[in-house]
């Protein structure tokens, strides 16, 4: 079982659509917890950090859940250049390195 | 400020050869990491270091791969001698040793083709 888990897509959906993605991993030693975005053949970006309150900035929303061990991330009002793969990310207590999940691709259409 | 640099972009070589990347941190970052995507897998974990010391290199595949930090600045990952599943794009990342969370900054990685 991977330790991070999304759901590959790809979803497709229309310009000013509400889309969200879930993500679910299997450490419950996990610390940090972050949604990175990724163009093709580019290199990952960082979208923003999850916190346990929940977090928002723009028309992205993201949420823990540790009871349940898994991370969200809500886009509002999806705009074309939101097209590209969202990669869930996490670390562990102790540890620096990053667990990457392989990330869910989304296509905005007009 | 300038952002995670890495060279080459591109390199493709034979089995057998090696080869020599190169990643520059962003400026005040003591943490330095490499990591690894291997076509159709997720991106993957190599090693992190402090300034100059490694500090994590669990996920290091074999002994043919070498990562230096000489003076704590710019790293280089060695490949010797590559082989066809080391072909990939490597990625350089860079945090700050400050607070809770280490958010890490990509570099755009090296695409790396062993034929």
């Amino acid at each position: 079982r991977k330790e991070v888990e999304q759901d590959p897509g790809p979803f497709n959906v229309p310009e000013g659509a509400t889309v969200a993605f879930n993500c679910t991993y299997s450490n419950s030693a996990s610390q940090s917890f972050f949604w990175y975005r990724q163009d093709c053949r580019k290199e990952p970006k960082l979208l923003m950090s999850v916190y346990s309150s929940g977090n928002e900035d723009g028309r992205f929303t993201a949420q823990l859940n540790r009871a349940s061990q898994y991370i969200s991330l809500l886009i509002r009002d999806s705009k074309l250049s939101d097209s590209a793969t969202y990669l869930c990310v996490v670390n562990t207590m102790g540890f620096q390195k990053l667990v990457f999940g392989t990330g869910t691709r989304l296509l905005v259409s007009p | 400020e300038a952002g995670v640099t890495q060279f080459p972009s591109h390199s493709v070589i034979e089995k057998g050869q090696t080869v020599t990347l190169r990643c520059d941190p962003i400026s005040g970052h003591d943490n330095l990491y490499w990591y690894r995507r291997v076509m159709g897998k997720e991106i993957k974990f190599l090693l992190h270091f402090v300034k100059e010391s490694k500090q994590d290199e669990s996920g290091m595949p074999n002994n043919r791969f070498l990562a230096e930090r000489t003076g704590g600045t710019y790293s280089t990952l060695k490949v010797q001698p590559a082989e066809l599943e080391d072909s990939g794009v490597y990625f350089c990342a860079s945090s700050l040793s400050t607070g809770d969370s280490y958010e890490q900054y990509f570099g755009p990685g090296t695409r790396l083709t062993v034929t």
